[in-house]
């Protein structure tokens, strides 16, 4: 599976956007780009995922570039409950979770 | 809730104990995996399951012991465990009969905190 750097932390304002993002240079064409959050000491929860296209749910929005090299997770309005770990991870066939980016979001 | 549930939520136990962890998903899924979180360390992939049949064994020590009797359920048995063992276990699982061909998204469960003295 393709690795993938990304910042080891962020901070954000409260109620503004946070955009935290990931490369992944080495991608190849089947591996899909995930990402997680985990809230501390629990059990990671899914956020969004995508393979070339951008995608939205009700959490985050996922900007994917297009050559796939490199993406971006955004939070719209960031609250205290979205201070976390953010993993960014291409899969192809598992998930390896690396350091992530610790988002703080502030008052 | 994320339909994946483990028990114990916290356990303190000696070297020569032996115990178990229990992770049962309530969402159809046919693949159930189990990580090991090490403070200020990445998660770590020890055990995948697909159709009930270990399918993945990422060189764990023998004295940890997976059992998966049926979809629904996972468990994680332990016995002789060194300090350095004491992790956060999670459980995960995904709709995937078999793990090769793809990913799919993975659900996990809340963790058992695991404290070896």
């Amino acid at each position: 599976d393709a690795k993938t750097t990304q910042p080891p932390s962020m901070d954000c304002a409260e109620g503004r956007a946070a955009n935290l993002p990931c490369n992944h240079s080495t991608i190849s064409g089947n591996e899909y780009v995930y990402w997680y959050r985990q809230i501390h000491s629990q059990g990671p929860q899914y956020i969004i995922h995508g393979l070339k296209n951008n995608e939205t749910n009700e959490m985050a929005s996922l900007i994917i570039t297009e050559d796939r090299k490199s993406s971006t997770l955004i939070l719209p309005h960031a609250t205290l409950r979205d201070t976390a770990v953010y993993y960014c991870i291409v899969a192809g066939n598992m998930l390896t979770f690396g350091g992530g980016t610790r988002l703080m979001v502030k008052p | 809730e994320t339909g994946v549930t483990q028990t114990p939520r916290h356990l303190v136990m000696g070297m020569t104990n032996k115990k178990s962890l229990k992770c049962e998903q309530h969402l159809g899924h046919n693949a159930m995996y189990w990580y090991k979180q090490s403070a200020k360390k990445p998660l770590e992939l020890m055990f995948v399951y697909s159709l009930e049949e270990r399918v993945e064994n990422n060189s764990v020590p023998s004295r940890f012991s997976p059992e998966c009797p049926n979809s629904s359920h996972l468990f994680l048995h332990l016995h002789t465990l060194q300090p350095e063992d004491s992790a956060l276990y999670l459980c995960a699982s995904s709709l995937a009969g078999s793990v090769a061909g793809g990913t799919d998204t993975q659900y996990f469960g809340p963790g058992t905190r695991l404290t070896v003295l």
